[in-house]
């Protein structure tokens, strides 16, 4: 099995931070992404962690514990454009690629 | 350099017939990866291909689906006599190399079955 678990759902206000968990199972882990998916539209690539850190990217940050199968992706300053699904991926070592269920993130103003 | 291209966007097919969708690569990618979503899901793995070979089918109905990456042309992901549970947004992406952080996807095929 691959179980990649991150919660259904997220609201946070215009200008706040969430944080966005993914728990993986560690076995034949390669590396891990993070897509952001607005309704009707293709995953646009967000983060891609290879090593244990934190990575910043402007407003987004994604966070790797190789050891800990787990990872999370971070969204500061909050905007009311940002309300999308937070995809979490993870590469195996066999190359496949899976998904998680997804995040949906909705803004408030 | 283009993008990930997938056509049609749109499908609509009556139970019965067949669909094909399409999926050109990126230039300089030739892996590609097959994604089925229903609404309000995750993506689920259907099928990894390289050019001209079929890497891992693990995610695809054993009956009904097949999918071929040819040397020439698009990547095609064939339903053969569609079902109403077959009603999905499919989704490709490609890859320069496996494992790759360069992993991109077009824009769907939104299939519905009447």
């Amino acid at each position: 099995g691959q179980n990649i678990d991150q919660p259904t759902e997220m609201t946070a206000t215009e200008g706040a931070i969430v944080q966005i968990n993914c728990t993986y199972q560690t076995s034949g882990f390669n590396g891990l992404f993070w897509y952001q998916q607005h309704a009707g539209e293709a995953p646009t690539f967000l983060s891609y962690n290879v090593l244990d850190g934190l990575e910043e990217k402007g407003r987004f940050s994604s966070f790797l514990s190789r050891s800990k199968g787990y990872s999370y992706l971070l969204l500061k300053e909050l905007q009311m454009k940002d309300s999308a699904s937070y995809l979490c991926a993870v590469t195996w070592v066999d190359y496949k690629l899976s998904f998680g269920a997804g995040t949906t993130v909705t803004v408030r103003a | 350099n283009a993008g990930v291209m997938q056509n049609p966007r749109h499908l609509v097919r009556r139970r019965g017939q067949e669909a094909r969708l399409r999926c050109s690569p990126m230039k300089g990618h030739s892996h590609v990866y097959w994604y089925r979503q229903l609404p309000e899901e995750g993506l689920k793995f259907m099928v990894y291909l390289q050019k001209e070979n079929i890497i891992d089918e693990s995610g695809m109905p054993k009956e009904r689906f097949s999918a071929e990456f040819p040397k020439e042309g698009p990547s095609i992901l064939r339903i053969q006599q569609v079902v109403r549970g077959d009603s999905a947004a499919y989704f490709c992406a490609s890859s320069p190399m496996p494992g790759n952080e360069k992993l991109f996807f077009g824009s769907g095929t939104q299939l519905s079955v009447l």
